[in-house]
């Protein structure tokens, strides 16, 4: 079975400052993959970034880059110079190795402040 | 830069109806899923697909039922709609060269009255 745990219910960041939102999974498959996404109060899922377990190196999409930790099994999502529009809900996912079923974590709400 | 659409954004039923969601993807991918989404509860697994006329039951399956006769289309079946199904329903895709794209439809918010 599968398992994501993201223990920050609610972050609060200063516009322009960086955050790093906390994501550790539990997992008995070989090879899996790590997403995390973005929801706004508009309610759409906006996928930000991947991390396959089998990477070399930490993924990144512009302001953001994942912290991947394979001993630990944490998946941190970090945001460099956080933006107003960056407040939203930030779930993180994984799924195994047929991609047959994404898991997700309860979420972490993000504010950030002017 | 469509990818996913669902049918409707919001939708209003009585209890007793029989309700369709539609889910159309235009990426080609082969694995579509089904979330319900309630506050508290996050994102629980109702359904999922990973070919045509394939499906597998997630965790909270009781209450619904799934087609999939083309690739790009996915629908979600509420056979007698019950007012513990009001919430927001979420499609996604998930493919790519290697399976590490997965997106999300915009959500059909259903109220079961």
């Amino acid at each position: 079975a599968q398992k994501i745990t993201q223990t920050q219910p609610g972050m609060f960041v200063q516009e322009k400052e960086a955050v790093t939102l906390d994501c550790t999974y539990d997992t008995s498959d070989p090879s899996y993959g790590l997403f995390w996404y973005k929801q706004p109060s508009s309610g759409e899922m906006i996928f930000l970034i991947y991390q396959g377990s089998y990477d070399q190196q930490n993924a990144t999409e512009g302001r953001y880059s994942l912290n991947f930790q394979k001993a630990r099994k944490s998946a941190n999502l970090v945001i460099s110079a956080s933006q107003l529009g960056d407040s939203a809900m930030y779930f993180c996912a994984i799924t195994g190795t047929s991609y047959d079923k994404v898991i997700f974590g309860p979420g972490t709400s993000l504010s950030v402040i002017p | 830069d469509v990818k996913v659409t669902q049918s409707s954004r919001y939708l209003v039923k009585r209890t007793g109806e029989k309700v369709f969601l539609e889910c159309v993807q235009d990426m080609d991918h082969e694995n579509m899923f089904w979330y319900r989404q309630d506050p508290g509860l996050g994102l629980r697994l109702i359904y999922f697909s990973y070919d045509v006329k394939m499906k597998e039951k997630g965790d909270i399956p009781e209450g619904y039922s799934v087609s999939r006769e083309k690739k790009e289309r996915f629908s979600l079946i509420l056979e007698s709609a019950s007012t513990n199904q009001t919430s927001m329903y979420l499609c996604a895709a998930i493919g790519g060269s290697s399976y590490n794209e997965q997106f999300f439809g915009p959500g059909t918010r259903l109220t079961v009255l």
